[in-house]
């Protein structure tokens, strides 16, 4: 049965740090994995989305890699600033591809 | 064009009572997904839906919960006899296609929070 688990579960950072976000899954046979932010009382925005057959995805300040033999994926996020702050979620689909799986996310606050 | 649209956004009900949460998919997607957070806890599938159709509803409750997406109008989950575990935020996604499509994502609406006193 798949499983994602996010690493740290809370982060807090001063403004222009760069930072890493952690996600793992436990099996490796997975379609694509996305990452997505949430913000409070918000729905989910999809930030990334990197297919099984690819290494990494770049959006402007944001990086995220898949190394699907390790299973597991990293954000990385240059420059941060407070407009980052939100929690961070990670998502493969499941075996039969009707559905996602999360992890818990990672809660991110940048401090100006 | 809109994206998903749910509503309520908020949603008390007492023990006992139903609740139901509507979900608008965005224009031209006839899939649509069910998704549930508890409190600290990730977001959990519960049901997928096609058009008049209920394609996995592997992660339902099997007591008390059904979900429908007529053939008009917008999908609905309904929660019978609610209870305080009920409490959580509910978030419908939709896509144009089958998530079994290779490069399918999905688009979530802004949530339905339920709060059961």
């Amino acid at each position: 049965k798949q499983e994602v688990t996010q690493i740290p579960a809370a982060l807090s950072v001063p403004e222009g740090e760069n930072l890493v976000l952690n996600c793992s899954f436990t099996d490796s046979a997975i379609y694509n994995l996305q990452w997505f932010r949430q913000d409070p009382g918000k729905g989910l925005t999809s930030l990334l989305l990197i297919q099984s057959s690819q290494r990494e995805q770049t959006s402007g300040r944001l990086n995220a890699s898949l190394d699907k033999s390790s299973g597991r994926s990293t954000l990385y996020i240059a420059a941060s600033q407070p407009g980052d702050s939100a929690t961070y979620l990670c998502a493969v689909k499941n075996q039969a591809g009707t559905a996602l799986i999360f992890g818990k996310g990672t809660t991110l606050s940048v401090s100006s | 064009n809109a994206g998903v649209m749910q509503n309520p956004r908020h949603l008390v009900r007492r023990r006992g009572q139903e609740a139901r949460l509507r979900c608008s998919p965005m224009k031209g997607h006839s899939h649509v997904y069910w998704y549930r957070q508890l409190p600290e806890e990730g977001l959990k599938f519960m049901v997928y839906l096609q058009k008049e159709n209920i394609i996995d509803e592997s992660g339902m409750p099997k007591e008390r919960f059904s979900a429908e997406f007529p053939k008009e109008g917008p999908s609905i989950l309904r929660i019978q006899q609610v209870v305080r575990g009920d409490s959580a935020a509910y978030f419908c996604a939709s896509s144009p296609r089958s998530m079994g499509a290779y490069q399918e994502t999905q688009y979530f609406g802004p949530g339905t929070r339920l709060l059961v006193l």
